[in-house]
């Protein structure tokens, strides 16, 4: 099984803060990587895939970088709708999530 | 717009079958790969499976010996059968499209299944 570990956990940031979040695969997973917001009650929401490519309609605030076994996800300006959980998820061997990365409010 | 919908029994004994269906409203399944996640109380994102038309499934190793999957195509829905449930089941069930780019762009809302006597 291929592990992903997300840091921080949790994250406390200011509207307008640059936010970067990092995941760490246990193998690599060359680009096989996406990155999901989830709001409290609500499913998650696709942000990127194949570790930079937006999604359709993601703000461009939001990018992701990295390949093999590290990756990140910023968020350039931080927005009032920005407060959620993230998570990594990767898909070159099965499919599995990181722990999550909860963004609140400083 | 792809829209899905999960529905189900929201209480299932221990170790009897979790059995949830999805709806999804698109002109054709085909095409796409239909995933089942869940998500216990607090904890991180589990993929349990997907299914494709054609009937071909990839499951989570951990839940394999578990769980069946199946797809009506006639009715545009797909189903889950998770078997010998227990207490460590109970998490939010969601289904989801897996489509050409292979994550999962569109997500139902999500059913609560509680495992409890």
């Amino acid at each position: 099984d291929i592990q992903m570990t997300q840091s921080p956990s949790t994250l406390s940031a200011s509207v307008g803060d640059r936010v970067t979040i990092t995941c760490r695969a246990s193998q690599s997973i060359s680009s096989w990587l996406a990155w999901y917001q989830q709001k409290p009650g609500k499913a998650p929401k696709l942000l990127i895939y194949k570790a930079s490519t937006l999604e359709s309609g993601v703000p461009s605030r939001f990018s992701g970088s990295g390949s093999g076994t590290e990756f990140t996800l910023t968020i350039s300006s931080l927005q009032p709708d920005d407060f959620a959980t993230y998570y990594c998820q990767q898909y070159d061997s099965s499919r599995t999530f990181g722990q999550g990365t909860k963004v609140e409010i400083k | 717009q792809v829209q899905l919908q999960e529905s189900g029994p929201g209480l299932v004994k221990p170790s009897e079958t979790l059995s949830l269906s999805c709806a999804v409203s698109v002109g054709s399944i085909s095409g796409s790969f239909w995933s089942w996640i869940r998500q216990p109380a607090g904890k991180r994102l589990e993929w349990i499976g997907r299914i494709n038309t054609s009937g071909s499934t990839s499951y989570n190793p951990s839940l394999k010996s578990r769980v069946t999957m199946s797809v009506d195509t006639t009715n545009n829905q797909f189903s889950l059968r998770l078997s010998s449930v227990t207490a460590a089941d109970t998490a939010v069930y969601y289904c989801a499209r897996e489509h050409k780019t292979m994550v999962l762009d569109y997500w139902g809302q999500g059913t609560l299944v509680t495992v409890s006597s």
